[in-house]
């Protein structure tokens, strides 16, 4: 594909539930990127992934929440025992490399839990 | 702390007034300053990169510029669709995240 895509571009969710966000980085990106986005705040960052290995995990908010990339191309964003805090808009980015490089953005997850 | 702060929070401007967005930050050894537009509903979308004082880009209506401590958007005549959200962000060197400032809401008028 052209470029970054996430599904689902909605999920509506029970508090306590688990739920898996996906991501499909631009073919070649090495560089993935994971943020949450709070109404009226920019991205927050998650975690960084090089290859297939998280390299910076440093934003994860607690052990609810967990990503992996298994192949090094799709991302899965987990979070267990939902909370209504952590609705948000969850956004990825890849890029070619890790640093001082611009990223390119999917158009984002919005999670509600209720 | 590594920290971005934009200013204004929200702007409205007439349709060609033009008018310059502002980017502080705290980072020492800036290894990159970026610049995102943002709509609604919609992933930040990459608009400039400056890496160091002194450096200038332009794309149409904009013009960024940095400092040892900020960087300026520049919004020339602005039209209604450049009505949208602009984020600045930052890395420092030795890590991997970028650290986003809060956005400026730029609302252009016809």
């Amino acid at each position: 594909g052209a470029g970054v895509s996430q599904t689902p571009s909605n999920k509506v969710t029970e508090k306590g539930k688990y739920v898996e966000l996906r991501c499909d980085p631009i073919s070649g990106h090495t560089a993935l990127y994971w943020y949450r986005q709070s109404l009226g705040q920019g991205p927050e960052f998650l975690i960084y992934f090089q290859g297939t290995g998280a390299a910076d995990d440093s934003g994860l908010p607690n052990d609810r929440f967990f990503a992996v990339r298994p192949e090094g191309s799709v991302s899965t964003l987990k979070i267990q025992r939902t909370e209504r805090g952590d609705s948000a808009v969850y956004l990825c980015a890849s890029s070619q490399g890790p640093r001082g490089v611009e990223q390119f953005f999917g158009p984002g997850t919005r999670l509600t839990v209720l | 702390e590594d920290q971005v702060t934009q200013s204004p929070e929200a702007l409205r401007l007439q349709e060609g007034e033009s008018s310059s967005l502002n980017c502080s930050y705290t980072v020492s050894g800036l290894r990159g300053l970026f610049w995102y537009r943002q709509d609604p509903g919609k992933g930040p979308e990459f608009l400039f990169t400056l890496y160091s004082a002194g450096e200038e880009k332009e794309k149409e209506r904009l013009k960024a510029t940095l400092t040892k401590k900020e960087s300026f958007l520049h919004i020339t005549a602005p039209k209604p669709e450049d009505s949208a959200t602009y984020l600045c962000a930052v890395q420092a060197p030795g890590t991997y995240k970028y650290i986003f400032g809060t956005g400026t809401r730029l609302k252009v008028l016809a």
